[in-house]
């Protein structure tokens, strides 16, 4: 299953609404997580099967989608958020798959 | 807390081969599946492996199948990843990380700090 994100990159201000995308080449259902990874540093996750928040997570992070298009919303872009976010699937356990990773910098 | 620690890492010539070490603590190691997961200089994520809770599973991407092996021993909650025939497109961290969940309908929960690999003559 290929996971497509969309932009690449994104420049946005302290403040913005930011919404990135993941599109599975086939449908996952709801079993989509996303990742923010900061340089040099490990994977952390944000939200599992599509929309549940992690323990922790600030609330300004949201999820939705089913199927093959899926979404992360940032409210309120916050001086920790810029990092790099990857979504992945998780359906198929025979070939797991990431995004291919969506950098956000600041304008 | 809990915490996976990887370790083995290093530089090795292309055609060698290396073993990698996850080790858990602060959890029940046993009741996890866990993943390896890669990322190259420079790139992104790279699903590796997954291996249930028991052992008795075992998953790898096309990328490395038949030339990786995941493995783990409960008893002294390590897990492993046995890597042969390395070519320098192997290069890149290595992080372990676990299943959050009963199942492996989850996303990974609880990531190591990673170990480099370098494959180069």
């Amino acid at each position: 299953i290929q996971m497509t994100q969309s932009p690449s990159t994104l420049s946005a201000s302290l403040g913005d609404r930011v919404t990135i995308s993941c599109r599975a080449s086939q449908s996952i259902d709801g079993w989509l997580a996303w990742y923010q990874q900061k340089p040099g540093k490990a994977p952390k996750l944000l939200i599992d099967k599509a929309s549940t928040l992690q323990s922790g997570v600030p609330l300004r992070f949201s999820g939705s989608g089913f199927g093959t298009e899926f979404t992360l919303t940032i409210s309120s872009l916050q001086p920790d958020d810029f990092a790099t976010y990857y979504c992945q699937q998780y359906n198929s356990y025979l070939e797991m798959s990431f995004g291919g990773g969506t950098k956000v910098e600041i304008k | 807390q809990v915490q996976l620690v990887e370790s083995g890492g290093g530089v090795v010539q292309p055609g060698r081969s290396l073993r990698l070490s996850c080790t858990g603590s602060g959890f029940t190691f046993r009741a996890y599946a866990l993943h390896w997961v890669r990322q190259a200089p420079g790139k992104g994520l790279e699903w590796v492996a997954l291996i249930s809770y028991d052992g008795n599973s075992e998953y790898y991407a096309d990328s490395v199948n038949g030339r990786f092996t995941i493995s783990r021993d409960n008893s002294k909650n390590t897990l492993y990843l046995q890597v042969n025939s390395l070519r320098p497109e192997d290069t890149a961290v290595y992080y372990c990380a676990r299943v959050g969940g009963a199942t492996y309908h989850h996303g990974m929960d609880v990531w190591g700090q990673g170990t480099t690999v370098t494959v180069s003559s």
